[in-house]
């Protein structure tokens, strides 16, 4: 079956634009999370929604981000205003819900931002 | 707060050497533990898991093992192939939600 998309794959912007970057989850599962990659972070959570509860904001930099799942399926991660600092690559992810160690998190390509 | 660390890279080894890849965890009460594997090009997926201590993941010819008393989860594979070469990361996930909490990455290249 189709694994988790994300759109676009790649995204040029100007310092103090704002973005929004799409994932298209599973099909079926019920959990997605946005994460961060980028050379001096690492890999780093953002946001988790699961079902219909309040979504996990923790891991989000600033109020610049934010972000929604409409309808329990697709995600639109936002960026308002974007700084260079914000150039990374966002990966989403998708599982069927929270198992202890039980559900298997499927990630996606990724869309690579650039801020410039 | 809770956190992954696991040795730097880049590692560089000879086809069918023996790999160890250390990572070390801190977190309260006891977590679930995973090795994702990014291959060049493609995105992160799953390589193994243990979910609690004394278990062994493995797959593929690689395994861990949830060692609860030094709060480790070392990656070892004891040949590895030019196939091998990716970015390997080490990742827990605590009782209290979801995410995953990943160490910083360790590049493996394998030479012919």
């Amino acid at each position: 079956g189709a694994g988790v998309s994300q759109s676009p794959s790649n995204k040029v912007t100007e310092k103090g634009k704002d973005v929004e970057l799409r994932c298209d989850p599973i099909s079926g599962h019920t959990a997605l999370y946005w994460y961060r990659q980028s050379l001096g972070q690492g890999l780093e959570f953002l946001i988790y929604f699961q079902g219909n509860s309040a979504p996990d904001k923790s891991g989000l930099p600033s109020d610049r981000f934010s972000a929604e799942r409409t309808g329990g399926s697709v995600s639109t991660l936002t960026i308002q205003r974007t700084q260079q600092e914000d150039s990374a690559v966002y990966l989403c992810a998708s599982s069927f819900g929270y198992k202890r160690g039980g559900y298997e998190q499927y990630f996606g390509p990724g869309t690579r931002l650039t801020v410039t | 707060g809770d956190s992954v660390t696991q040795m730097e890279g880049p590692v560089t080894l000879s086809e069918e050497a023996f790999l160890t890849i250390n990572c070390t965890y801190t977190a309260t009460g006891y977590p679930s533990l995973f090795w994702y594997v990014q291959y060049p090009g493609e995105g992160l997926q799953l390589l193994l898991k243990a979910t609690k201590a004394d278990d062994k993941g493995s797959n593929k010819g690689f395994e861990a093992t949830y060692r609860k008393e030094t709060t480790s989860f070392h990656l070892e594979k004891g040949s590895v192939q030019v196939s091998d070469s990716a970015v390997y990361f080490c990742a827990l996930q605590t009782n209290q939600g979801g995410k995953l909490i990943f160490g910083q990455g360790t590049e493996l290249s394998v030479k012919p």
